[in-house]
């Protein structure tokens, strides 16, 4: 089982390049989750999925668009990145809402 | 905003003293979690809490969830290297129609040899 793995591991975009970062779990959940996680701030909720076809804004939502078109799989696209968007991203599922997550090594992002 | 608040930020302690950090929300959770992050990797689930007043062990690490289900704590006794990290709480929080796992700011715990 190789868990939760996120794809690229770094990325550096210029202001207003658009970029997608995949996610894929093999453990079957159902929930998945986009997380951006900035120095103390810790990890806030940018978009989640409670199945496949459905998606749902989390708490800073605003820039990111995100798809599921498959159970396994959670896409989250940049369409005009910005320098705010400058973070590491994490991906994370579960078996039930809001339960044990488990969490993808992350993408470093730099937008400069 | 955040409705999950840590304390400290920070912490750096000698080899062998003992460690604690502490949770508080501003809702009653139904269950606290405790994950750990260690430099440069992602997070990492510990442990989940989920009755008023439970206790729950882990080696060197004790965890503790308050009677009101509005704070949480977690103690690490002789603190080793391999305890290097970040360590968050989170608690299922409501938000609208939708329920969110809602993460502390992190206690970031560096050990000194």
């Amino acid at each position: 089982n190789a868990g939760v793995t996120q794809t690229p591991k770094f990325r550096v975009l210029k202001t207003g390049q658009s970029m997608t970062l995949l996610c894929a779990q093999d453990m079957n959940h159902e929930y998945m989750y986009w997380y951006r996680q900035d120095p103390g701030m810790g990890l806030r909720l940018i978009h989640y999925s409670v199945g496949e076809g459905t998606t749902a804004k989390g708490e800073v939502p605003d820039g990111y668009n995100v798809s599921r078109l498959k159970k396994q799989n959670f896409l989250l696209g940049l369409e005009s990145a910005a320098p705010s968007q400058t973070s590491v991203y994490f991906c994370a599922s579960s078996y039930l809402l809001a339960y044990e997550q488990y969490f993808g090594p992350g993408t470093r992002l730099t937008v400069t | 905003g955040q409705q999950v608040m840590q304390i400290p930020q920070y912490q750096h302690v000698q080899e062998g003293e003992d460690f604690t950090t502490y949770c508080n929300s501003s809702t009653t959770l139904s269950n606290i979690q405790w994950y750990k992050q260690r430099p440069g990797g992602h997070p990492v689930f510990l442990i989940q809490l989920v009755k008023s007043g439970e206790v729950k062990k882990q080696k060197r690490l004790t965890f503790q969830f308050g009677e009101a289900k509005k704070n949480s704590s977690l103690h690490i006794t002789a603190t080793q290297t391999t305890d290097v990290g970040t360590y968050f709480c989170a608690g299922p929080i409501s938000s609208g129609s939708a329920r969110q796992l809602t993460f502390g700011s992190g206690t970031q715990l560096t050990v000194l040899p």
